[in-house]
């Protein structure tokens, strides 16, 4: 299993330009994420999903939006680069199982990265 | 948005001392995680925690959910080298729709 991937791993955007990143999992989680990583500002939700075909907005949306289409795929646009938006972006995944009595377990997993900047 | 208190942010070490960090929250949580994230990479998941007093190990990792429910201790026994990076505490509580709190991190550097 690869995991978690995220395309590409790298890119520069000027400002204005819109892309899409890409999210793909292999796990076959019903959840899926994405983060931001700025330094001294830990990991911030931008926008998450439960379950394909639905989305919700995080800590930060602005800027952003998403779509997942199929299970295994979330993507994170930004239509309009802006300079505040560079930054480390993660993908992770998760699940929660529940067992016993009211006991739930729930795990969640990265992908690799993709450090974007806006000039 | 909410933020767990991590501490501490930072250490620096010797090859073989033992390492210990921890996290506190003003919420309690029904689990805790421990990550570990290295340079250039994405976290990766250490250690689940899902009962309040419940202590798990990961080779020479240990982390312990405290009885209260608002903290969590991850502890490192004889470092090495390769345990020099970045760790995360996140939390995760009921009615958050299986969203995680994330700690601001504790950077280990280990010196030989």
């Amino acid at each position: 299993n690869a995991g978690v991937t995220q395309t590409p791993k790298f890119r520069v955007l000027k400002t204005g330009q819109s892309m899409t990143l890409l999210c793909a999992q292999d796990m076959n989680h019903e959840y899926m994420y994405w983060y931001r990583q700025d330094p001294g500002m830990g990991l911030r939700l931008i926008h998450y999903s439960v379950g394909e075909g639905t989305t919700a907005k995080g800590e930060v949306p602005d800027g952003y939006n998403v779509s997942r289409l199929k299970k295994q795929n979330f993507l994170l646009g930004l239509e309009s680069a802006a300079p505040s938006q560079t930054s480390v972006y993660f993908c992770a995944s998760g699940f929660t199982l529940r067992t016993s009595g009211r006991t739930s377990s729930y795990e969640q997993y990265f992908g690799p990265g993709t450090r974007l900047t806006v000039t | 948005g909410q933020q767990l208190n991590q501490s501490p942010q930072s250490m620096f070490i010797q090859e073989g001392e033992d390492v210990s960090m921890n996290c506190t929250s003003s919420s309690i949580f029904n689990t805790w995680l421990w990550y570990k994230q290295d340079p250039g990479e994405g976290p990766v998941l250490l250690i689940a925690l899902y009962k309040a007093g419940e202590l798990t190990s990961n080779g020479r990792l240990t982390a312990q959910f405290g009885i209260t429910r608002k903290d969590s201790f991850l502890n490192i026994s004889a470092s090495i080298p390769s345990d020099v990076g970045i760790y995360f505490c996140a939390g995760q509580s009921t009615g958050t729709a299986s969203k995680l709190t994330f700690g601001t991190g504790t950077r280990l550097q280990v010196t030989l």
